[in-house]
């Protein structure tokens, strides 16, 4: 079974600053997805970034940036500039298509309650 | 707007009482999952269904059944409900097949009483 470990239940950062936020999994698949989501307080869940298990590249969002080790089985993210819109929880989330199930199937972490302050 | 449409958005019942949960999926999607987000479990996949047909399923009760119609919009069945079961039930699809993401629609706050 798959599991996603958030291990900061809360974090602040000033607007305008850099934040990091951690994420490690456990899978013994090969072929998987990772993604942030986030969740504003009016609940939607709006996906912020997605990174293939295949590729070597960290992927990138404007001022959003994951940390992607394979080997370490470690996802962060990283958000730039802070703005004060990005106060929100934030999910790290992973999927597979072990059985042909497509990749909707996601299983969260526990998530991080990012707040910036002005 | 992610394109997945839930109702009711709200919705207070009594313990012991039915209810259902309406979900229609974007345009052209054709898997349809159920998510539940409650303070002590946290965001949960509850079931998976593509094309009409059940395809996988997670943490859901035996009080709770899914289903989805040929016009791909799908239903949760919650019965017996317990002040337990209140949480956020979000809807999202996805298209079949490779890169596909799951959209998510704004959800369904239950608060059983």
């Amino acid at each position: 079974a798959q599991t996603v470990t958030q291990s900061q239940p809360e974090m602040s950062v000033q607007e305008a600053e850099t934040v990091t936020l951690s994420c490690t999994y456990d899978t013994s698949e090969s072929n998987y997805y990772l993604f942030w989501y986030k969740q504003p307080p009016s609940r939607q869940m709006i996906l912020v970034i997605r990174q293939e298990a295949y590729k070597q590249q960290n992927a990138t969002e404007n001022r959003f940036s994951v940390n992607f080790q394979k080997a370490a089985k470690s996802f962060s993210l990283k958000i730039s500039d802070s703005q004060l819109g990005d106060t929100a929880m934030y999910f790290c989330a992973f999927t597979t298509n072990a059985g042909g199930t497509s990749y909707g199937k996601l299983t969260f972490g526990q998530g991080t309650i990012l707040t910036v302050h002005p | 707007d992610s394109g997945v449409t839930q109702t009711p958005k709200h919705l207070i019942t009594a313990t012991g009482q039915r209810v259902t949960l309406r979900c229609s999926p974007r345009s052209g999607d054709l898997s349809v999952y159920w998510y539940q987000q409650s303070l002590d479990q946290g965001l949960q996949f509850l079931i998976q269904y593509y094309n009409g047909e059940e395809r996988a399923k997670g943490n859901i009760l035996e009080r709770f059944s899914a289903q989805q119609f040929p016009d791909l919009h799908s239903e949760l069945n919650l019965s017996s409900l317990e002040l337990g079961d209140s949480a956020l039930y979000f809807c999202a699809s996805s298209a079949q097949g490779m890169n596909t993401e799951a959209f998510f629609g704004q959800g369904t706050r239950l608060t059983v009483v």
